[in-house]
């Protein structure tokens, strides 16, 4: 089955660029959705298609896919973008949505 | 507005059974995919089930396979997942959430664009 890989945790001071990777064989043919989950709460999707952002998510959250790894950046970070990030992916091959591990963004 | 409303966990034995439903709202539910995500205590989300706008298809991860069952009543706005043989590591709060995308010829591209608030399934005895 298909796996994706993110590091465990990032760490950012605010107002810097927080950039969070998802690791997959040849992620660049599959399209990448990335949720936001703050503690105690539902996840929230933040990019979908790679790098496209729903409305009323800020313009600092952007996203890159290519290659081997796709990348959710964060710009001018604030402390209330710290949170839990979840990658994920639907593997055609089996029918499954397929999340990355999460990562947690600590903001200093 | 969109709201995903689930109900129905709580505290069941090891092989015993639970029903856990989502009333949907702000929406045409019925021209929506559906799916079930959980999320064990202190862990990452695993997505569980989907089930077609008409209830014809539905997929399951390998782990729930033969022992859940999702199922929708599109004249209710109401999507449902039957749990039996439940087991301590099925335990987790239990999401319901509305699927976008589409399909090529070649693959599809599936994600989640609205999340109920979950409900938590313990298994323990």
């Amino acid at each position: 089955s298909y796996v994706l890989t993110q590091p465990p945790s990032v760490s950012v001071a605010p107002g810097k660029t927080a950039r969070i990777t998802c690791g997959g064989n040849n992620i660049g043919s599959k399209s990448v959705h990335w949720y936001q989950q703050k503690p105690g709460q539902a996840p929230v999707l933040v990019i979908y298609y790679d790098s496209d952002r729903p409305s009323g998510i800020p313009e600092r959250f952007s996203g890159s896919n290519s290659g081997n790894t796709a990348t959710l950046t964060i710009s001018r970070v604030e402390a209330g973008d710290e949170a839990d990030y979840y990658c994920q992916v639907w593997d055609s091959s089996s029918d499954h949505a397929v999340f990355g591990g999460g990562t947690q963004l600590t903001v200093l | 507005e969109v709201q995903l409303v689930e109900s129905g966990g709580g505290l069941v034995q090891p092989g015993g059974s639970l029903r856990l439903s989502c009333a949907a709202s702000g929406f045409t539910f019925s021209s929506y995919w559906m799916s079930w995500v959980r999320q064990a205590p202190g862990k990452g989300l695993e997505w569980v089930a989907n089930i077609k706008q008409d209830g014809s298809e539905k997929y399951y991860v390998d782990s729930v396979k033969g022992r859940f069952t999702i199922s929708r009543d599109n004249a209710k706005n109401s999507l449902y997942l039957q749990m039996n043989s439940l087991r301590a590591e099925d335990t987790a709060v239990y999401y319901c959430a509305r699927v976008r995308g589409y399909c090529s010829s070649t693959s599809c591209r599936y994600y989640f664009d609205y999340w109920g608030q979950g409900t938590l399934v313990t298994v323990s005895s």
